[in-house]
């Protein structure tokens, strides 16, 4: 149970162009999830959590302009890159919390996208 | 603002050793803390999560420990082995919000 994926698992786009991630919850709502960014060889940081019905609360420094979150459904929230350039090239990493389960201070993370602006 | 750090950054060991990671953070009124693993190019498995009352958890051949007022906690990963390789990294909750402080993790190459 708990399980999260993420699609696409890897896209390569121009720069200038926009690019949509999914992150889904497949078996447990979630009314809340996270949205990371992973550059090489570093840690996640965290770019804005996601609520459900509601506006997304972004982290000092992140463009809410750029980084379009919406979380439609108790089960997908959707991170658009917009006007993608190659600096937005990372990894982006979802995670979302099971309200229900057991363990609700568990974040169930996705498998990542990976994201590469020519 | 709290900073979370990872020492050593990479480490290489045979099959069958002992190891320890470390994990310090510099604001000790953290939540929790919790232990992922992050293999390759892929996202993350929770391994062990310890809420600020606790002193360690233990699952399998990993323990993890939590020493909240020097701001520290240890991953012990006993009898390695390969397939233990991997990124390890330490994250710790600070509040209610439930947003995660991560580490910059620890790369483990266990040799066969």
């Amino acid at each position: 149970g708990a399980v999260v994926s993420q699609h696409p698992s890897w896209v390569i786009c121009k720069s200038g162009t926009s690019v949509k991630i999914e992150c889904r919850s497949l078996d447990f709502q979630a009314t809340t999830m996270f949205w990371y960014r992973q550059f090489p060889k570093q840690s996640l940081m965290l770019m804005a959590t996601s609520n459900e019905g509601s506006k997304a609360t972004y982290e000092q420094g992140v463009e809410k302009d750029k980084f379009l979150i919406n979380h439609a459904s108790l089960t997908l929230s959707t991170l658009t890159v917009t006007s993608a350039h190659p600096e937005d090239s990372s990894f982006y990493i979802c995670s979302a919390r099971d309200l229900q389960g057991i363990r609700t201070d568990t974040q169930y993370f996705g498998p990542g996208t990976r994201l590469t602006v020519l | 603002k709290q900073e979370v750090t990872q020492i050593p950054a990479a480490l290489s060991v045979p099959e069958g050793e002992n190891l320890v990671l470390n994990c310090s953070f510099t604001d000790s009124a953290i939540y929790n803390l919790q232990w992922f693993r992050q293999d390759p190019g892929k996202g993350l498995t929770s391994l062990l999560l310890i809420q600020s009352s606790q002193r360690e958890q233990t699952s399998g051949r990993l323990n993890a420990s939590l020493d909240k007022s020097s701001g520290r906690s240890t991953l012990y990963i006993a009898a390695s082995q390969p397939g233990d390789s991997a990124t390890y990294l330490c994250a710790v909750r600070m509040d209610s919000s439930y947003k995660l402080i991560f580490g910059s993790g620890t790369r483990l190459l266990v040799r066969p």
